[in-house]
């Protein structure tokens, strides 16, 4: 019982660096979101996704990609990685709209 | 634009001790209400959701909050805190009326307990 599988759990990237956050899920779950995690500012969201084929942006999109081709894998591009950009990320899933979700282990990216 | 405030960025109690942990959200409608916890180094765990109905909501361990549609608050409580209660605290907010999944965090209330 996987839950949600985020990979890497930490990566260090130097400036301009791309890389991708990937996260899967086994619960069929149509809703998916990827967050990050910054001392005293909560969870920001980034993207999220309603259903394979639909993304949308979340709060602070820019730097980031998203793409939604099945409904379980959720990857999160950054496109040229920047110091900013050094946060603990969050993926996560719900069944609907309100349901609770799950949340990954996160993933702790180092942009030097 | 929602927004989600938690006023206190750091509480300390006393084990033994009650604790109350204030949210308070700007939205017309009532939105989908959460609280979540957060132990060093790990992942967000679900504490208690409130959707509609009862406006006082029980959690899991030990945990419930009250729904107060004229403050805008979602505020929690404990009556008796354990030392495995230090963690981080966070508010969460779904507009109930929009499209999509946008479930807004509010910065997060951390709790340390003292023995």
């Amino acid at each position: 019982n996987a839950g949600v599988t985020q990979t890497p759990k930490f990566q260090v990237l130097k400036t301009g660096q791309s890389m991708t956050l990937q996260c899967a899920q086994d619960m069929n779950h149509e809703y998916m979101s990827w967050y990050r995690q910054d001392p005293g500012m909560g969870l920001r969201l980034i993207h999220y996704s309603v259903g394979a084929g639909i993304t949308d942006q979340g709060e602070v999109p820019n730097g980031y990609n998203v793409s939604r081709s099945t409904t379980e894998d959720f990857p999160l591009r950054l496109l040229s990685a920047a110091p900013s950009q050094t946060s603990v990320y969050f993926c996560a899933s719900s069944y609907s709209k309100g349901g609770r979700r799950y949340f990954g282990s996160g993933t702790r990216l180092t942009v030097v | 634009a929602q927004s989600v405030t938690q006023p206190d960025i750091h509480i300390t109690v006393s084990e033994g001790a009650s604790l109350e942990l204030r949210c308070n959200y700007s939205y017309g409608a009532t939105p989908y209400l959460f609280w979540y916890v957060q132990s060093p180094g790990q992942g967000l765990q679900l504490l208690l959701k409130y959707f509609s109905g009862d406006t006082l909501v029980q959690g899991i361990k030990g945990f419930e909050a009250e729904f107060k549609r004229s403050q805008s608050s979602f505020n929690l409580r404990k009556p008796s805190v354990h030392w495995s209660d230090a963690a981080e605290y966070f508010c969460a907010v779904i507009r109930s009326d929009a499209a999509g999944n946008k479930l807004t965090f509010g910065g997060g209330t951390r709790v340390l307990v003292k023995p």
